[in-house]
């Protein structure tokens, strides 16, 4: 029962590289997010997807794009990253109905040098 | 002010002890309250789920809301050393993700 798999668990980019996160959920879930973690800032929204083909931003979007690729797979892309984009990176999904709390993957440590 | 805010820790309590975790909010609005366990290392995980106020156990958790105070707890009793870990309380007022807001999250260790 893998729930949320996110790839990859660490990655270590220059400032100007590009690079794309994956996240896949195997629940059959509608909703999917993309959030930022943190020291002393909580979880913060980038990017979500209601349901597949659609996607809308959050608190956090800028420099950040995303892709619902189909039902089970949202990708996260940095297009020429910053060290300001230095986060752990946390993949969610959620049923969508009614009181359905998030379940999140194990996320992507990301430094950008 | 920020939206949700939470004490920072680190806490620090012996194997056995209660804890209290506490969070304060602003909008008035919230009436989904979560409390989300976060390991070293690992996504957050949801602990407990209560809508409106009130209080609800499973186990050795409880979760009580106020909202006349704006005030949601989690008590842990007879605290175990694998509930050392960061506790972030979570709210929204229609239970859809781009709605959550989290707290900053408490580090908690307990001492054997």
């Amino acid at each position: 029962n893998a729930g949320v798999t996110q790839t990859p668990k660490f990655q270590v980019l220059k400032t100007g590289q590009s690079m794309t996160l994956q996240c896949a959920q195997d629940m059959n879930h509608n909703s999917m997010y993309w959030y930022r973690q943190d020291p002393g800032m909580g979880l913060r929204l980038i990017y979500y997807s209601a349901s597949e083909g659609t996607t809308d931003k959050g608190e956090v979007p800028n420099g950040y794009n995303v892709s619902r690729l189909n039902k089970r797979e949202f990708s996260l892309r940095l297009e020429s990253a910053a060290p300001s984009q230095t986060s752990v990176y946390f993949c969610a999904s959620q049923s969508g109905t009614g009181n359905q709390p998030q379940h999140f993957g194990d996320g992507t440590r990301l430094s950008i040098l | 002010q920020k939206e949700v805010e939470q004490d920072p820790g680190p806490l620090s309590v012996p194997e056995g002890a209660i804890v209290s975790l506490n969070c304060t909010y602003s909008n008035s609005a919230f009436q989904y309250f979560m409390w989300y366990r976060q390991y070293s290392r690992k996504g957050p995980e949801l602990l407990m789920y209560t809508y409106s106020s009130g209080n609800k156990e499973d186990g050795r958790f409880t979760a009580q809301v106020d909202k006349s105070s704006k005030y949601i707890s989690l008590f842990i009793r007879d605290s175990q050393p694998s509930d050392s870990a960061t506790y972030l309380c979570a709210m929204s007022f229609d239970n859809y993700g781009q709605n959550f807001v989290f707290g900053p999250g408490t580090r908690l260790s307990v001492l054997p």
